[in-house]
This record gives C-alpha cells, structure tokens and sequence, in this order.
C-alpha cells in the first residue's frame, strides 16, 4: 500500500528519556512535515524538510530535532527538553501538492 | 503576520447545507485546503483553491476569494458520518519554501 506510514500508534516516555517517532513514506514526496495536535486545537508545525540532507524549524521546535538521511524517512526525536511532550504527533507528505498525513502518534508521559 | 480565523463550532441538521468560512492573512498565499479530521484520527484531504472561485467535489465545495482573505466550505446533503472537525489551511511559500499553517478547525455536529 501506498502512503504515510507512522510507528508507534502509541508511545510513553519516561522523565528524562529521549524518544523518536517514526515516519516512512512510498509516495516520492520531496517535502516532508512534522505537527503537533493537542486537544480542540489545529496544528502546529514542527520541523520541515523539503529535500534530503535538508531541514528547517517551524513554529515549535525547542525540546525536537529531526533528521532526514534519506527521502523516504523522516524521524522525529523528542528530546527530555521539551517538557509537555503529550500530545498526537503527525507526519505529512507532500509540498507543491495537497499535504497528505499519516496516521499519527500518541505521544504520553508516564 | 500569518492568521487564520474559522468559527470554533457549528451545528446543522441532517439533510440540510452548511457553509464554514476561513478568513486568512498571509504574506506568501500560495492555496488553500481543507481537510476533514473524526475525532481520534488523522486529517484527510478534501479539497483546495488556488485561483479565486469555485471548487465542486461531490457533496463538498470550496470557494476562494484571494483579494478578501477568505474561503468557504459548503457541505450539502449533510449525513452524520460528517461530523467531524473541518480545517482551514494556507500554503505559504515567502520562505522559498512550502509552508502550510492551520486554523484551529471548526468541529460540526450533525443532528438527526
């Protein structure tokens, strides 16, 4: 099947702990994205990379860092800084065509 | 700056049309896009404008006017698998790049 693929559906994170989320993609997309969703709220833009080897920040991207090695990857890391890590974590496709996103990530702290 | 507005709820009844407007401000416009998003879920594509007019996909259109900052979807025939939260989105390229910035959505209830 062809799409946005994220892993895991749900992830915890302990105090002090570092934790990646991961996004593949089969779509050829050159653009790649990466958004935070709390509750009742649109989305927030994270990071950004529109080729390999290349990225940008968003609007919130203390406490994150990302990585973009190859075109059909694009890990998220959420670092022990970023202190309200809760949140649906998602990852889309696609710059100079409509966005198209995977399924997300719940993101909780234990 | 960048600013997107959508009303924050809005009700109908099944059957009927409902119309949700997005106004914008956006230095770089380069589309608008719609996405619907069920509760729990990821946000799915339903349509966009780049040129001012209208869009007609099925049930679902979308009108863009780019001189007053302002775009609308209509829902026809509404049915209840339609409630669901509906966001406004601008692409935006002033970086040289494709940027696209939410609105907070507008969650619709359909009633029976």
């Amino acid at each position: 099947d062809g799409g946005i693929t994220q892993s895991p559906k749900y992830l915890f994170r302990k105090e002090g702990q570092n934790v990646t989320l991961s996004c593949e993609q089969n779509l050829n997309h050159d653009a790649m994205y990466w958004y935070r969703q709390d509750p009742g709220q649109g989305l927030r833009l994270i990071y950004y990379s529109q080729i390999v080897n290349d990225f940008q920040k968003g609007d919130i991207a203390e406490g994150y860092s990302v990585s973009r090695e190859k075109k059909e990857s694009f890990p998220l890391t959420v670092t022990s800084a970023q202190k309200n890590p809760t949140a649906f974590y998602l990852c889309a496709g696609g710059g100079n065509q409509p966005q198209h996103f995977g399924d997300g990530t719940r993101l909780s702290i234990l | 700056g960048q600013n997107i507005d959508q009303p924050t709820e809005m009700t109908a009844t099944e059957g009927a049309i409902v119309q949700i407007n997005c106004t914008y401000q956006t230095s770089g416009f380069n589309g608008l896009f719609w996405y619907q998003q069920h509760a729990g879920e990821a946000p799915t594509f339903l349509s966009y404008n780049v040129l001012d007019g209208l869009e007609e996909k099925g049930r679902f259109s979308s009108f863009l006017s780019r001189s007053k900052g302002y775009s609308y979807l209509l829902l026809k025939e509404l049915q209840m698998k339609d409630s669901a939260s509906y966001l406004c989105a601008v692409r935006d390229d002033t970086s040289g790049t494709y940027k696209y910035i939410f609105g907070t959505g507008t969650r619709l209830k359909v009633l029976a």
